[in-house]
């Protein structure tokens, strides 16, 4: 199983640009990398997945190094609303090997 | 319309009894995932299930169970329920294991 490492937790404020880092040495070939988002009392929301370089979308940036073993999110200018747990996923993109989430990262946005 | 819906949100049961949880997903995915979170908010998963295989993380009891009557259903039944059982299990779908994962609300289980 791919471990992940995050930090427990960040802080920042309104309009700040956030970067949360995943490591993951023991990433498998095959891995890709995905980051969800979790408000309180609700399931894990998918954020934004990637496998090497750098993906971006409507929300968010990852930055994977060439060596792929750490990741970033990047939230641009961040809200109050940003205020979630986030957690980095590692796995296989074939059935058979389990997926392991991260411990998470609570970021707390402040006004 | 939910894509991903468990049921019931909420289960307050007595220790030794045997209960089960339901989850349904209507987004036409192949695999189904159970999910354990605990009250320091780490996110284990239990099982990956599609219609060609089971999965279980080896560290899960064999109290639990996944059970699937279709490809759109995986139940969670536990048997001899345990204080240590109490936490919010969420129900996830993907189209295929390590895609985007959809994610129910969560059944918040407790134990007494």
């Amino acid at each position: 199983l791919a471990k992940t490492t995050q930090p427990i937790s960040m802080d920042s404020y309104e309009g700040q640009e956030v970067n949360i880092t995943c490591s993951h040495n023991n990433i498998a070939t095959n891995d890709y990398i995905t980051w969800y988002q979790q408000f309180p009392s609700q399931g894990p929301r998918f954020i934004i997945q990637g496998y090497k370089t750098k993906v971006t979308n409507e929300v968010a940036s990852l930055f994977i190094p060439a060596d792929r073993k750490s990741s970033t999110l990047s939230l641009p200018r961040v809200s109050l609303s940003d205020t979630a747990v986030y957690y980095c996923l590692v796995g296989e993109d074939n059935a058979g090997n389990m997926l392991t989430f991260g411990g998470g990262t609570r970021l707390m946005v402040k006004p | 319309d939910t894509a991903v819906s468990q049921t019931p949100k909420y289960l307050v049961t007595q220790m030794g009894n045997d209960k089960s949880i339901k989850c349904e997903q209507n987004l036409g995915h192949d695999t189904m995932y159970w999910y354990k979170q605990d009250s320091k908010k780490f996110l284990k998963i239990m099982f990956s299930y599609n219609n060609k295989e089971l999965i279980i993380n080896e560290t899960v009891p064999n109290r639990f169970s996944p059970k699937s009557p279709d490809k759109a259903h995986l139940n969670l039944h536990i048997n001899s329920l345990e204080l240590g059982d109490s936490a919010v299990y969420f129900c996830a779908s993907s189209q295929d294991t390590g895609s985007e994962q959809y994610f129910g609300p969560g059944t918040r289980l407790t134990v007494t």
